[in-house]
């Protein structure tokens, strides 16, 4: 069992670009949700899919938008990215919509130059 | 973040002691109440965690302690060892209304002396 990956590794943009992050979660997992970590923090909530839709969303702006796939795969996109955008971006996906027990991808480190 | 007070936000043990963290929230729907681990370069993992309907858990050399009425818990990490060196977050959620959704505290930077 892989468990979740996430891709790319790390990653560097300038200001005022877009970014794309992939993620598969688990096998057998159907729910993923997007984290962001920045420097000394814990994790923030971003959004959370299932069935393909938007179930729930942190405080983030528009500019964060996400997409699930028909196997579960996901992306997070970012728009227009700004310096504090600079962050660990990690996955999570739990065996349902309602399942607490989380599994997170190792992140995908972004720096915004 | 701000529902979730974790402290303190570093702790330096002796190998052999016992190390505590401690986490406050205010959201009272919360009912599900974990503590994760996160090594360097790592995503979190979950370490161990507790519903509110029981006071303490133990798992090996950890346990949770939880305290409905002072909405506070605790994570006890007894015989501390080198290899639990890492930052430790609680992430309680409200399995009802958000769905699963982890609220985590700023996280405990935990170094163990050999």
């Amino acid at each position: 069992d892989a468990g979740v990956t996430q891709s790319p590794t790390h990653l560097i943009k300038t200001r005022g670009q877009q970014v794309t992050l992939r993620c598969s979660p688990k096998s057998g997992h159907d729910t993923v949700s997007w984290y962001q970590q920045a420097l000394g923090q814990g994790p923030q909530f971003i959004f959370q899919y299932y069935e393909e839709e938007e179930r729930q969303r942190g405080n983030f702006p528009d500019r964060f938008s996400g997409h699930q796939f028909p196997n579960y795969s996901s992306e997070l996109n970012v728009n227009a990215l700004l310096l504090g955008d600079s962050a660990l971006y990690l996955c999570a996906s739990s065996a349902s919509l309602r399942s607490t027990e989380a599994f997170f991808g190792q992140g995908t480190r972004l720096t915004v130059v | 973040q701000q529902q979730v007070k974790q402290s303190p936000q570093s702790l330096i043990v002796q190998k052999g002691g016992i190390s505590i963290i401690n986490c406050a929230y205010e959201n009272t729907a919360f009912d599900y109440f974990p503590w994760y681990q996160q090594f360097p370069g790592k995503g979190p993992a979950l370490l161990i965690a507790i519903r509110p309907d029981v006071s303490e858990k133990k798992e090996g050399r950890f346990t949770i302690s939880f305290n409905k009425s002072a909405k506070q818990f605790s994570l006890h990490i007894m015989d501390s060892q080198p290899g639990d060196s890492a930052t430790y977050f609680c992430a309680p959620a409200d399995r009802g209304s958000t769905l699963g959704r982890l609220y985590f505290g700023r996280g405990t930077q935990l170094t163990v002396w050999p």
